[in-house]
């Protein structure tokens, strides 16, 4: 199974429109960390943030928010405002930390295609 | 601070043929991780290492595949006979610290392989 679902595969917008990614995860652990990662047409991933399983508070970064709800196991991604530059692939990612598991692994989802046109 | 590196940047083999990847991570860093990413899909994790120890080699096709990183440094994958479903850009990352669900992992620029 799946454990993070990213359902939209390609996503256009035009400059300065609002976009939301959307992630949706599974895990039996009570400890997760959920992070969010762009990987510009380069190809290296770079961080873009990281929640833990105990953290729902909702985190604002320049033009990037991040929707954390825990009831609908969802990790939601918003690029306000949004520039040319911010054209990559998005991943979402889940790493558990419960007995059994490998710390450290991340599974990824398929990654949300993003482009941002003048 | 230097980033992950990595080695060659681009592959291009034929099947059956043997391909070998490197990677030195960040300074300092103890643990290491290879991915594999198919194009349209997201890294797959193939092996961790903690310092020069193995931590999970689950997803590592070890008929074929290999890695090893003897001085707890650098690394280096292997592919051994190749197939066309190896195509796929092979990441390397590194954290700081042991193995942990909480460590962000840096990423190296990955090596592009294609199979003919």
């Amino acid at each position: 199974a799946q454990k993070v679902t990213q359902a939209q595969t390609e996503i256009s917008v035009v400059e300065k429109e609002d976009v939301t990614l959307d992630c949706v995860y599974e895990t039996r652990d009570t400890t997760y960390y959920l992070f969010w990662y762009k990987q510009p047409p380069s190809g290296e991933l770079v961080f873009l943030i990281r929640r833990n399983s105990f953290d729902e508070q909702n985190e604002i970064s320049g033009r990037y928010s991040w929707n954390f709800q825990k009831s609908t196991s969802s990790f939601n991604f918003t690029i306000t405002a949004s520039q040319v530059v911010d054209s990559a692939v998005y991943f979402c990612a889940l790493s558990e930390e419960g007995r059994g598991s490998t710390l450290g692994r991340l599974y990824f989802g398929r990654g949300t295609q993003l482009t941002v046109w003048p | 601070e230097a980033g992950v590196a990595q080695s060659p940047r681009y592959k291009i083999i034929e099947k059956r043929q043997s391909v070998a990847f490197w990677c030195n991570p960040i300074s300092g860093h103890a643990t290491l991780y290879w991915y594999q990413q198919i194009l349209g899909q997201g890294p797959k994790l193939l092996i961790q290492f903690q310092n020069n120890g193995v931590v999970d080699d689950s997803q590592l096709p070890k008929d074929r595949f290999s890695a090893e990183r003897l001085k707890g440094v650098d690394s280096t994958l292997k592919i051994q006979p190749a197939k066309l479903e190896d195509s796929a850009v092979y990441l390397c990352a590194s954290s700081n610290g042991l193995a942990g669900a909480y460590n962000e992992q840096f990423f190296g620029p990955g090596t592009r392989l294609t199979v003919l």
